[in-house]
Order: structure tokens, then C-alpha cells, then sequence
């Protein structure tokens, strides 16, 4: 089993969609969260922190649930430049530095 | 431009060649890390340095492979002897040790390797 484990996809969605992606993690140990943004052929970019209370940033709101060891990211009113890669990522933070151990990533397509 | 730079962007090698990868942290950035990435998987981490020491280093690096930061700043990585399975975007990630929360991890664009 995966320790980060994503539905690849792709998500196909018409602009202004609204869309959500889910993703559960196997260590309970793991300090922090993070979703990061992936295009194609390019460097991963960091989208937005998790926080145990949820949090959101424009279109974008990130959840996280301990108990389950689940994290989601919704994205309302989708826009074209939207499409890429969503990376859910975990830090176990071990021997006081930051090890990120990436999902496969969720691929979403939004359309005109 | 002033990010995580990483030269060369692309290499092709011949299977048993060494290549060498390296990446210019953002200047100010003590920690610095080498991540693998093959075609729809997400990266993985190989190695990590705080300063110039390597202070964790990933199964997945055999001893075919080594990396330096030899005076704190930039890093490279060597492969020995390459295999086709070693084909993948090895991307470089730098990092500044703070109290207090994040510790964001900024991506270089890769180096992109390829074993024939």
C-alpha cells in the first residue's frame, strides 16, 4: 500500500465547475499537509498548506480529518488555468527534517 | 532569476556512462534536498542535506549514486554507471530552516535524464 494514495484521474470539468479531490495518507505520524500544483513537464509548486481546521485561499479550500487520515481539496469555479496535476503531499517529520512523500497526483482537465 | 536552478536540463546518456546533475539552491536556503520523479508518479525523495552534511539518504539511493554539497551552497549528484531504469526528472528542492511553521520546500525545473 501506497503511503500517500490519490485517484490519478483525470477529472474532466467544464469552466466553472466545481471540483473536489481526496486523498488518504497510511502514517497517523505524519506532521503537516500540503497540496502542491503540478503542470505538465514542470517543477511541482507548492498550492497550500493543510491546517487541522481547514483552511481556504480564493477558490481553493483545503480539509484535513486526523481521525480518518484524509485530506480533500475542492476548487470552485474552475477556470482553464486550473488544469495541471494536484499533488497531495505529506511531511514526516523525522530526525527533525522535512522528508515530503508525494501521492501520484490527481490529474484535472477543465474545458471551455 | 533568483529560484532553485538545475543544469543540465536534459541529458541522454548511453546505458553504463556516469553523469553528474547539478543544482544552485536559493542563495539564502541551508537545506537541500534530491527528489526522483518517473512518468505518473510523484516525486520521491533520494537525499537531503542540512548545510554541507548529508543527513538522510533514501533506500532508493544505490551506491551507483552519490551526492555532494561540498561547501554548503550548491549540490550535485552523480550516477555511476547508468541502467535504463535510472531514466526518470531527478528535481532539486532547497528549503530554510525556521522556528516556525512551513518550511516550503521551492522546486528547481529538473534535470531530465534519459538512458538508452
Amino acid at each position: 500500500r501506497k503511503e500517500v494514495e490519490q485517484d490519478p484521474g483525470p477529472f474532466n470539468v467544464p469552466e466553472g465547475a466545481t471540483v473536489a479531490f481526496n486523498c488518504t495518507y497510511s502514517n497517523s505520524a505524519s506532521q503537516s499537509f500540503f497540496w502542491y500544483r503540478q503542470d505538465c513537464r514542470k517543477e511541482p509548486k507548492l498550492l497550500m498548506s493543510v491546517y487541522s481546521s481547514g483552511n481556504e485561499d480564493g477558490r481553493f479550500t483545503a480539509q484535513l480529518n486526523r481521525a480518518s487520515q484524509y485530506i480533500s481539496l475542492l476548487i470552485r469555479d474552475s477556470k482553464l488555468s486550473d488544469s495541471a496535476t494536484y499533488l497531495c503531499v505529506v511531511n514526516h517529520q523525522n530526525t527533525g527534517f522535512q522528508k515530503l512523500v508525494f501521492g501520484t497526483g490527481t490529474r484535472l482537465l477543465v474545458s471551455p | 532569476d533568483t529560484g532553485v536552478s538545475q543544469n543540465p536540463r536534459h541529458k541522454i546518456t548511453k546505458r553504463g556512462q556516469n553523469v553528474t546533475f547539478r543544482c544552485d539552491p536559493i542563495s539564502e536556503h541551508n537545506r537541500l534536498y534530491w527528489y526522483r520523479q518517473t512518468l505518473g508518479q510523484g516525486p520521491e525523495f533520494l537525499t537531503y542535506f542540512q548545510n554541507e552534511a548529508q543527513l538522510e539518504k533514501s533506500r532508493l539511493l544505490s551506491d551507483r549514486f552519490s551526492a555532494e554539497r561540498p561547501k554548503g551552497s550548491f549540490s550535485t549528484l552523480e550516477i555511476q554507471r547508468t541502467e535504463q531504469g535510472d531514466s526518470a526528472m531527478y528535481l532539486c528542492a532547497s528549503s530554510l530552516l525556521t522556528s516556525g511553521r512551513g518550511n516550503e520546500q521551492f522546486f528547481g525545473p529538473g534535470t531530465r535524464l534519459t538512458v538508452l
